[in-house]
């Protein structure tokens, strides 16, 4: 069965930083990568997904994600951080099943 | 916007109860999986539905049961309620079974047992 460990409880970054959230995942074979934000009282929005083929994948609001076989991580960036991107992050995995397997999240505080 | 609606927004059950929680799936997507958050955790796959027929189940018991319509609509139903089924439902739909096709989750259902 697939898993996906997201180490870091929380993270706190400056408007204008970089950010970088971590994503370990646990599958067999290929799977197919998520990751999503959820803003407080929210539902999931999609950032991104990876499938197949390159591994650096670009999403929505200036998110990007590299996925690294060798070491079975999904990690998401962003160059410079929003207010706005205040929120909680999902990693999830997918695999030759139904189902998505979600990680803990991070939760992520912008401070001016 | 994700074109997926779920009602009620929020609901407050007593312990024993059933809870009915319905879910509006994007028109043309024959796949509805539900999904339990609760509280500080991510989401936690409950089952899913592809034409009309339970197509997996997560570790949930029994009393969790659903339903889904040919109209694109779902159903979670939650028998004999108890205080740790509080928490966030989320439905999300998806154009077919597939692995790896895009889910587009609601804004999901608080309900609270008291």
């Amino acid at each position: 069965a697939q898993s996906v460990t997201q180490p870091d409880i929380h993270i706190t970054v400056s408007e204008g930083a970089s950010l970088e959230l971590r994503c370990n995942y646990s599958y067999g074979a290929t799977p197919y990568l998520f990751w999503y934000v959820q803003s407080p009282g929210q539902g999931l929005q999609l950032l991104l997904k990876y499938f197949s083929g390159d591994t650096l994948v670009q999403g929505i609001k200036g998110f990007e994600a590299e996925f690294k076989r060798s070491q079975s991580s999904f990690n998401l960036r962003k160059p410079s951080v929003h207010w706005s991107d205040a929120a909680e992050y999902f990693c999830a995995v997918g695999a030759g099943d139904y189902k998505l397997s979600f990680g803990a999240g991070t939760t992520v505080t912008v401070r001016a | 916007e994700t074109g997926v609606t779920q009602s009620p927004t929020h609901l407050i059950k007593t312990r024993g109860q059933q809870v009915t929680l319905r879910c509006s799936s994007q028109s043309g997507h024959n796949t509805v999986s539900w999904y339990q958050q609760a509280l500080g955790q991510g989401p936690q796959f409950i089952f899913q539905y592809y034409r009309e027929e339970e197509n997996g189940r997560g570790n949930f018991p029994p009393r969790f049961s659903g339903l889904q319509f040919p109209n694109y609509s779902s159903e979670l139903n939650v028998n004999a309620l108890e205080l740790d089924d509080s928490a966030l439902y989320l439905c999300a739909s998806q154009l077919d079974r597939k692995a790896g096709n895009t889910i587009y989750f609601g804004e999901g259902s608080w309900l609270t047992v008291v």
